[in-house]
């Protein structure tokens, strides 16, 4: 089975700031990793995901994201807020390829000029 | 990257009535489609597995009798949410899993926003 926590369900940085947004997960297996980003009435987009290989990850739009299996964490960065960058935030985790993904309960990221 | 649609983007509908929700990969044959709910300001929750060919497999405390879910070819599946009441109001989102490839992920419709009034 499979869980995510995703730390802060509210995230406010300035434009130009780091951007941090924290995931912890929970898998019996090897997990899969995903961030995907939800603007208003829309649906997810993929920002970057984690399968196997080197386990920094980096995404569109600027954003990466390190899977640390000691610490069960896959943390999303990104150097540079971007007004843009406002959005809702999900992690979400499978155990397989193609499976259905485990959401955590979102991060709103707010980005003040 | 491969394309998943969903129609229609909204609907209202009287409480009483059925509506019916498709999803279609565009570019590509799935043979795996899921059927996710979204509250408002909350997660998405799995409801459905969808195997062309064969019966859904419904998460735990999801109606199958209420949510009717087809995956009549490789590229459709539709959600038919019966005699739909105020609860059933939500942003419904399906997804398509590509066959074989390890590194391969779900993609997602743009979801669906059903008002029940």
């Amino acid at each position: 089975a499979q869980s995510v926590t995703q730390l802060g369900s509210h995230v406010s940085v300035s434009e130009g700031a780091l951007v941090l947004l924290r995931c912890n997960y929970s898998s019996s297996v090897p997990p899969y990793l995903f961030w995907y980003v939800q603007y208003p009435n829309q649906g997810l987009q993929l920002l970057l995901k984690y399968t196997t290989g080197a386990t920094l990850v980096k995404g569109i739009n600027g954003f990466e994201a390190e899977f640390k299996k000691s610490e069960t964490s896959f943390h999303l960065t990104k150097p540079s807020a971007h007004m843009s960058d406002a959005a809702e935030y999900f992690c979400a985790v499978s155990g397989q390829a193609g499976t259905a993904l485990i959401f955590g309960k979102g991060t709103t990221l707010s980005v003040s000029s | 990257g491969a394309v998943v649609s969903q129609h229609p983007s909204w609907v209202i509908c009287k409480s009483g009535t059925s509506v019916k929700i498709e999803c279609r990969s565009l570019d590509f044959q799935a043979t795996t489609m899921f059927w996710y709910r979204q509250f408002p300001k909350q997660s998405l929750m799995l409801m459905a597995t969808s195997n062309e060919g064969s019966k859904a497999t419904y998460e735990q405390g999801v109606e199958k009798d209420k949510f009717l879910i087809n995956h009549a070819s490789l590229t459709l599946s539709t959600l038919t949410v019966t005699s739909a009441h105020p609860e059933d109001s939500s942003f419904y989102i399906c997804s398509a899993s590509r066959p074989v490839a390890s590194t391969d992920t779900q993609y997602f419709g743009p979801g669906t926003r059903l008002t029940v009034l």
